[in-house]
Formats: structure tokens, sequence, C-alpha cells
């Protein structure tokens, strides 16, 4: 069945560093891809997306990256703050709106 | 707008009682999904709506679990009977198909979850 595979699942950086976070799906189908960030004890929400016929888009230190040949994309943050602390998720969404989320990453930023 | 609304928010209950989960997504919004969170599993896809209609139920576990969505502003999840390897945190979430000239690639809107326990 559909699968995203997500690396890796936890990550330390020290602030300021930049992280990456990076997923690889297996339905060639999926044509839009977000990203979630879920900080302790709350829900899930949006910070970035990327549709499948761009190779790239960027807000203001997030940046996604993707490969569709690859069936990689990546979610880069710079500049990194001790509020980027949080559990990050992608997810591949193929032509059903079916969402299939990847594992999650454990982002800690130390100050 | 409030958001979408999920409840109880916690819920504690014994092996082999009945739990229904209610719902209230987005005004507006078309499309609702259930989502289960647990440490080993992640965020697991239960099922998902379209206009009131399950498109996908692939992702239920097994026949202890059931979901309606009876009207456009609400919808259950009802584990009968439950198991204590049900205990993990619901999520449901609406998004709407008509932002940006249509089409279902669009943000999710999470509630604040259940937090179920079964002992």
């Amino acid at each position: 069945g559909e699968n995203v595979e997500q690396h890796p699942s936890t990550l330390s950086v020290q602030e300021g560093d930049s992280a990456v976070i990076k997923c690889t799906y297996s339905d060639s189908a999926s044509n839009y891809f977000p990203w979630y960030k879920q900080e302790l004890g709350k829900r899930p929400q949006l910070i970035i997306d990327i549709r499948s016929n761009v190779g790239e888009k960027k807000d203001q230190r997030i940046a996604v990256t993707l490969n569709k040949t690859a069936k990689h994309f990546s979610l880069h943050i710079t500049e990194t703050q001790p509020e980027d602390s949080a559990v990050y998720f992608c997810a591949a969404v193929s032509g059903t709106y079916k969402y299939i989320f990847g594992t999650g990453t454990r982002l800690k930023v130390l100050a | 707008d409030a958001g979408v609304i999920q409840s109880p928010r916690h819920e504690v209950t014994e092996m082999g009682q009945e739990v229904t989960l209610r719902c209230k997504p987005i005004s507006g919004h078309d499309y609702l999904f259930w989502y289960r969170q647990t440490m080993m599993r992640g965020l697991e896809l239960l099922i998902y709506f379209n206009n009131n209609v399950p498109i996908d139920d692939s992702g239920m576990p097994e026949d202890r679990f059931s979901a309606k969505m009876p009207n456009a502003s609400f919808s259950t999840l009802k584990i009968q009977p439950s198991e204590p390897r049900d205990s993990a945190v619901y999520f449901c979430a609406s998004s709407s198909s008509y932002v940006f000239g249509g089409g279902g690639y669009n943000e999710q809107f999470f509630g604040p979850g259940t937090r179920l326990t079964v002992l």
C-alpha cells in the first residue's frame, strides 16, 4: 500500500543552525505534499506545502523541495530558534485526497 | 470561526465499553478526516468523508470501529467494544475543496483531539 518514510526520527540542532527533514513516498500518483508542525500537547498545523508542478517553495525561514522523479521531498529550516522545537510530519496526497503521513521527526533546538 | 470542535477532550473508559467521539467541522468545509495518533504508529488516517459520504475507510482497524456523518456539521467515531490497545489521541480534521479554484489539495484544519484511555 501507500507509504511515506520520514527521516530522521529525532534531530537536535544548535540554535541558529539549519535543520533538514527528508521524506520518501511510494505512490507515484501523489501530487500534493504538505508539512505539519505539532507542538507538545497541541494539534498539528500546516506550515508549508508544495504541489507537484513546483520544485521548490520558500516561506521566510522554511523551504520545501520536491524531486518527483526520485519521489523525495524535504523540509529545510534555516536559522533555527527554540520555538521551532516540535514534531514535524510530512504527508503525500494522491488524487483521492487520501493523506498518508510520515512517522514524524522530533526536532529539538538547543539554546 | 471556532475551528474544528471535538468532544470530549478526554475519555477514560473500561475495556468492553462503547466509546463515541464527536466532531464538528469548520462550517463550509466539505471534507472531514478522522485520525488516530500513537507513539508507535504515528498519525494514521482512519476514514474520510466528502460531502458527508465516506470515501475511504481502509484505515479503520477493525469492525469494532465505525464512523458516521449524518450531516455537514457533525460526525462521530464509535468504538464498540473498546480495548486497551485503542488508547490513543483521536483527531478530527476538515478541509475545503473550494479554495484556490477547486481541488482537495488544501490545508487540513485539525481539532484539539480526544485523548482516549481504555483501562
